[in-house]
């Protein structure tokens, strides 16, 4: 079975440009997460889709964060204009729902902003 | 917000000790995971716990959880260099929902 897809794996863009990052869960999974880990940190959660619908979006920087999930499949993250302290990696997971089950991780897009 | 509290935040041990970190909060949690990441990869769940002092084992790594559901420990015996990594709790609260919150981590090194 594959595992949760993202792409790209890495990216370098200088403070106030945008970038997008994409992610492609396991089939069948409905449910998605978006996480930032910035170096020498745990996962924070940016965003949560059940299905295409948004479960919780507290932590997501609304001004310069957006995310969607159309057709509750793949979703994309996109951040514009990029600070230098968006620096991380963002981690993508899904699940089979929202109770006690395993989060599966890809392997996350590493950004630098320059 | 910060709801888990992780110790310590790194660990350097030789080969064949035994080691316990701890994850604490003054949330009680409807359940708790325990994930390890190694770098470059993305976390790997290791454990779900669920009921107030659930004790599971998994080959040479113990977890409990504490009876009021708060805190949470694991405890890995006769540590091997492939336990290096970052070890992660994770918890849901019992009030607010869904969603998956991390502590900081504690990094493991262990050395031949």
């Amino acid at each position: 079975e594959a595992g949760v897809a993202q792409s790209p794996r890495y990216k370098i863009i200088e403070k106030r440009q945008s970038v997008a990052f994409w992610c492609n869960p396991i089939s069948g999974h409905a449910t998605l997460y978006w996480y930032q880990q910035i170096l020498g940190q745990g996962p924070k959660l940016l965003i949560q889709f059940q299905n295409n619908g948004v479960v919780d979006d507290s932590q997501l920087p609304k001004d310069r964060f957006s995310a969607e999930r159309l057709k509750g499949v793949d979703s994309t993250l996109k951040i514009q204009p990029a600070k230098l302290e968006d620096s991380a990696v963002y981690l993508c997971a899904s699940s089979t729902g929202t109770g006690t089950g395993e989060l599966f991780f890809g392997e996350g897009s590493r950004l630098t902003v320059l | 917000t910060q709801l888990l509290e992780q110790s310590p935040q790194f660990l350097s041990i030789q080969e064949g000790e035994n080691l316990t970190v701890y994850c604490n909060s003054s949330s009680v949690f409807s359940s708790l995971q325990w994930y390890r990441q190694e770098p470059g990869e993305g976390p790997v769940l290791l454990v779900t716990v669920v009921t107030g002092g659930e004790v599971k084992k998994l080959k040479r790594l113990t977890f409990q959880f504490g009876d009021a559901r708060k805190d949470s420990s694991l405890h890995i015996t006769a540590a091997q260099p492939g336990d290096t990594g970052l070890y992660l709790c994770a918890a849901r609260r019992l009030i607010s929902g869904y969603a998956l919150n991390f502590g900081k981590g504690t990094s493991l090194l262990v050395t031949p």
